[in-house]
């Protein structure tokens, strides 16, 4: 089952614009994870935080983990049309494995 | 080199075929995984190999059999697909198994059977 849902489904925005994209998870994590996918693609890591962690940023993102409410947030500021594609959380939520489950991902749209 | 391949990139197949993907990476990563992702939803982990040995399988039906002959290549055979296994499979690998270990991806390889 998933672990993240995450909100919006879709969002639509201006390039320059920042766009903001949430996730909430269940059960108690160590780690939390922010992939980026193009269109039928394969994923890309953006960013890793750790539960100890409330914020962290990598040029123009963004992170920030709130284990109290389980939920993370991904900003990408000044957007651009490249920023287009659809972005999931992972989270490790099964202690002793290494096994990431992913969100249900947020579709980002660009507008130039 | 931060890269992963996966061949081919699409494959069709009928219901009694056998064919197989193939994923390969030349990072020295020890960890190699294997995903399936339908359309507008997350990947869904499917198989684990830590150090060439099978780590996780998650409950996936036999007629996905996945193989990992060296520490750089990886690959599924399947058998007996059904139409509902059309997806795109994803190979990843990382370092090693520690969580803090950054998974890296191929292209995909898209699957319909038909």
């Amino acid at each position: 089952s998933q672990q993240g849902e995450e909100d919006p489904q879709a969002l639509s925005i201006q390039e320059g614009e920042n766009a903001t994209m949430n996730c909430s998870y269940k059960t108690s994590i160590n780690n939390l994870q922010w992939y980026r996918q193009n269109s039928g693609r394969g994923l890309v890591h953006l960013i890793l935080i750790r539960s100890n962690e409330r914020e962290k940023h990598s040029g123009r993102l963004r992170v920030t983990l709130d284990t109290s409410k389980k939920s993370s947030s991904l900003l990408i500021t000044a957007s651009r049309a490249a920023d287009t594609a659809s972005y999931f959380c992972a989270t490790d939520a099964d202690p002793g494995t290494y096994k990431y489950i992913f969100g249900t991902g947020t579709r980002l749209k660009v507008l130039a | 080199d931060t890269e992963v391949t996966q061949t081919p990139k699409h494959l069709v197949m009928g219901m009694t075929n056998k064919k197989s993907l193939k994923c390969e990476q030349h990072m020295g990563h020890r960890a190699m995984y294997w995903y399936k992702q339908k359309a507008k939803k997350p990947p869904e982990l499917m198989f684990v190999y830590s150090y060439e040995k099978l780590s996780i399988n998650e409950s996936v039906p036999s007629r996905f059999s996945p193989e990992c002959p060296n520490s750089s290549l990886l690959n599924l055979h399947l058998h007996a697909l059904q139409p509902e296994d059309s997806a795109l499979y994803l190979c990843a690998s990382s370092q090693s198994l520690v969580p803090t270990d950054t998974q890296y991806f191929g292209p995909g390889t898209r699957l319909t059977v038909l």
